[in-house]
């Protein structure tokens, strides 16, 4: 039961253009949302979050949206940059759980094209 | 230096055997987890400690044992290695106490292999 899906394994963008990396959720108890960054050989690190009283959260060139009533959530990166590629996780964290269960995303290759 | 370190960062091992796998911050973080990657599955949640006398199983935890040695410290054991426990294990830190204590810090990983 994938409670956080990542529909796409895989999306490629020219550099300057805009990134949008998609996620979709089931569970109605996700109260707060983050996506990490994974280079290879490294583990993932922290990007962005949003909690669900908001519906975006701006961070330099991250936004990420938050649509509650689709359960859905979405990283835009503009300008996205060749640095950028890289595998994005978004995750999720359970209300009264306080982030110390997170649920994850099968991943997004992002590939950006100089 | 790392803060959230791993160790060894490649394993090789053969089915039956017994492994460990060790986890160590410099984050005074009082919370560690180990999740395991496979492909197309992302993250899951094999244990996670609040403190050294706290532990919890997560949504995989069947085949895995964990100690918590130290605050520092959070160890991962296959008391009997089978093929499909080969994945990347990842450990985990966060701080309880901070605003932001939604956010994990991770490790660079350990691959291993168990043929």
């Amino acid at each position: 039961d994938q409670q956080v899906k990542q529909n796409s394994p895989s999306l490629s963008v020219q550099e300057g253009r805009i990134s949008i990396l998609n996620c979709d959720y089931t569970n109605s108890m996700f109260d707060y949302f983050l996506w990490y960054k994974k280079y290879p050989a490294e583990g993932p690190t922290f990007l962005i979050s949003i909690s669900s009283i908001k519906d975006k959260n701006e961070d330099g060139r991250f936004t990420v949206f938050l649509n509650k009533s689709a359960k859905h959530l979405s990283l835009h990166i503009v300008p996205s940059q060749p640095g950028d590629s890289a595998v994005y996780f978004c995750a999720a964290s359970a209300l009264g759980t306080s982030g110390s269960r997170l649920t994850f995303g099968e991943g997004t290759q992002l590939t950006v094209n100089p | 230096d790392a803060d959230v370190t791993q160790t060894p960062r490649n394993r090789i091992t053969k089915t039956g055997k017994r492994i460990m796998l060790e986890c160590s911050q410099t984050k005074g973080h009082d919370r560690m987890y180990w999740y395991r990657q496979d492909p197309g599955l992302g993250l899951r949640l094999i244990y996670y400690s609040f403190d050294v006398k706290d532990i919890n199983k997560g949504e995989i935890s069947d085949g895995y044992s964990v100690s918590r040695q130290a605050q520092a410290k959070f160890s991962l054991s296959l008391e009997s290695a089978i093929p499909n426990q080969t994945a990347l294990y990842f450990c985990a830190t966060s701080d309880s106490t901070a605003s932001s204590s939604y956010e994990q810090y991770f490790g660079p990983g350990t691959r291993l292999t168990v043929t």
